[in-house]
């Protein structure tokens, strides 16, 4: 069974532009989320999307966005980068709904890792 | 708020020795699962081990075991036997099991270095 796959792996990009990134999730797996990893704020949540509804958001500006399609695959947008959004983008997919107290293990992607300049 | 921590920003252990990484958490919510990552240099995040809140005993796999302590709010994880391919990154994280999210709360890790 494939893994989570997370494209691009690396990304370099300017001021003002914006990117997309993209996680396929396992298969069969309807959870998507994300997160940024920075030295500064460590592991952040950026969203999570369920069977293409975003359940949750975290706290980060509206620059920030994303979206889930019908086999799952969820992708995230930033526009109008700063210099701030370089990080690494994980993107973990799960496949127990939430709300359930059993196992419900999050299994990650190797990771976007974004640059701005 | 639920809130992790790990004390320790950075270990050393000797190869073939055992190491404990702490944990705590808190959280007023009665159903939760923890979990411990290993993050290399690559990036990846690589499960390790999981603990659910309602489990009785701790978790064991392979040379990873997970010492729960659920009244003191604490997961330290075990490495036992110290490989040189355990130098990482470890995180500890928790899941909320109450709300409508599959949403981990990380902790700010701890560098392990396993020396030869």
């Amino acid at each position: 069974k494939a893994g989570v796959t997370q494209t691009p792996r690396y990304l370099i990009k300017t001021r003002g532009q914006q990117v997309t990134l993209s996680c396929s999730p396992i298969s069969g797996h309807r959870s998507v989320s994300w997160y940024q990893q920075t030295p500064g704020q460590g592991l952040q949540f950026l969203f999570e999307y369920f069977s293409e509804t975003q359940r949750n958001k975290g706290n980060f500006p509206g620059r920030f966005s994303g979206r889930q399609f019908s086999n799952s695959r969820s992708e995230m947008n930033v526009s109008t980068l700063e210099l701030g959004d370089s990080a690494l983008y994980l993107c973990a997919s799960s496949l127990n709904p939430s709300g359930s107290p059993s196992y419900n293990e999050q299994f990650f992607g190797p990771g976007t890792r974004l640059t701005v300049l | 708020a639920q809130k992790i921590t790990q004390t320790q920003p950075g270990m050393f252990v000797q190869e073939k020795e055992a190491v404990t990484l702490d944990c705590t958490y808190d959280t007023s919510d009665p159903s939760y699962g923890l979990f411990w990552y290993k993050q290399p240099s690559s990036g990846e995040m690589i499960f390790l081990i999981y603990q659910g809140s309602y489990d009785q005993q701790n978790a064991t796999e392979g040379r990873y075991s997970l010492n729960f302590q659920k009244a003191r709010k604490s997961a330290n994880l075990v490495i036992s036997a110290s490989q040189l391919g355990d130098s990482a990154m470890y995180f500890c994280a928790i899941l909320y099991y109450g709300g409508a999210t599959n949403k981990l709360i990380f902790g700010t890790g701890t560098l392990l270095a396993v020396q030869p």
